[in-house]
């Protein structure tokens, strides 16, 4: 049981750059996040998916887009990266009320 | 707007001795309240959830006191550790039942020998 993965682990992009961040879980969860986790900001919840087929904006949506392919699997999308984006992304899943959060991405935007 | 406060300066404190830390919240109503450790690097690990109904929660060496009256959390680490050395963050349910959370900037408690 693998738990929640994401990739990559660390990526730096140049302002106006694309990427996609990989999130995907084992444990069967309806209900899948996105955070983002600054200094002194604390975690910030980007986008929220209850179910396949389902998403909602977050806090913090701006200049992202989100996909959830399937169950076990949400994407992070930056259209065009920038520097106010360098951050640590977390993803998680949740049964109930308890989440459970992936590694994290390092994202560094030049 | 909501506002969940943690004690952003660090606690440090003495092995053995029990490490109290304190969330404050102001204009929310949460269902629950979670807390959470975070090491360095790592991604946060879900410890103790209360609901609002409940006054208090143990597991093992950890206790979690709900005031809604007060909007309070403190969480106690009894016989601290070095191994309990990290950041703890307070996180509220969501009131309108969805199962986000709101973050507490968490507070990085110390444990030293």
């Amino acid at each position: 049981n693998a738990g929640v993965t994401q990739t990559p682990k660390f990526q730096v992009l140049k302002t106006g750059q694309s990427m996609t961040l990989q999130c995907a879980q084992d444990m069967n969860h309806n209900s899948m996040y996105w955070y983002r986790q600054d200094p002194g900001m604390g975690l910030r919840l980007i986008y929220y998916s209850a179910s396949e087929g389902t998403t909602d904006k977050g806090e913090v949506p701006n200049g992202y887009n989100v996909s959830r392919l399937n169950k076990r699997e949400f994407s992070l999308r930056l259209e065009s990266a920038a520097p106010s984006q360098t951050s640590v992304y977390f993803c998680a899943s949740s049964v109930g009320e308890t989440q459970y959060f992936g590694p994290g991405t390092r994202l560094l935007v030049l | 707007s909501q506002k969940i406060e943690q004690n952003s300066e660090a606690l440090n404190i003495q092995e053995g001795k029990t490490a109290t830390l304190t969330c404050n919240y102001t204009n929310y109503s949460p269902a629950y309240l979670q807390w959470y450790r975070q090491d360095p690097g790592r991604g946060p690990v879900f410890l103790l959830l209360i609901r609002e109904n409940e006054k208090e929660k143990r597991k093992e060496r950890l206790k979690v006191t709900f005031d809604t009256t007060l909007k309070q959390s403190l969480f106690h680490i009894t016989a601290s550790q070095p191994a309990d050395s990290a950041t703890y963050l307070c996180a509220l349910g969501d009131e309108t039942g969805t199962d986000k959370l709101i973050f507490g900037t968490g507070t990085r408690l110390q444990v030293f020998p």
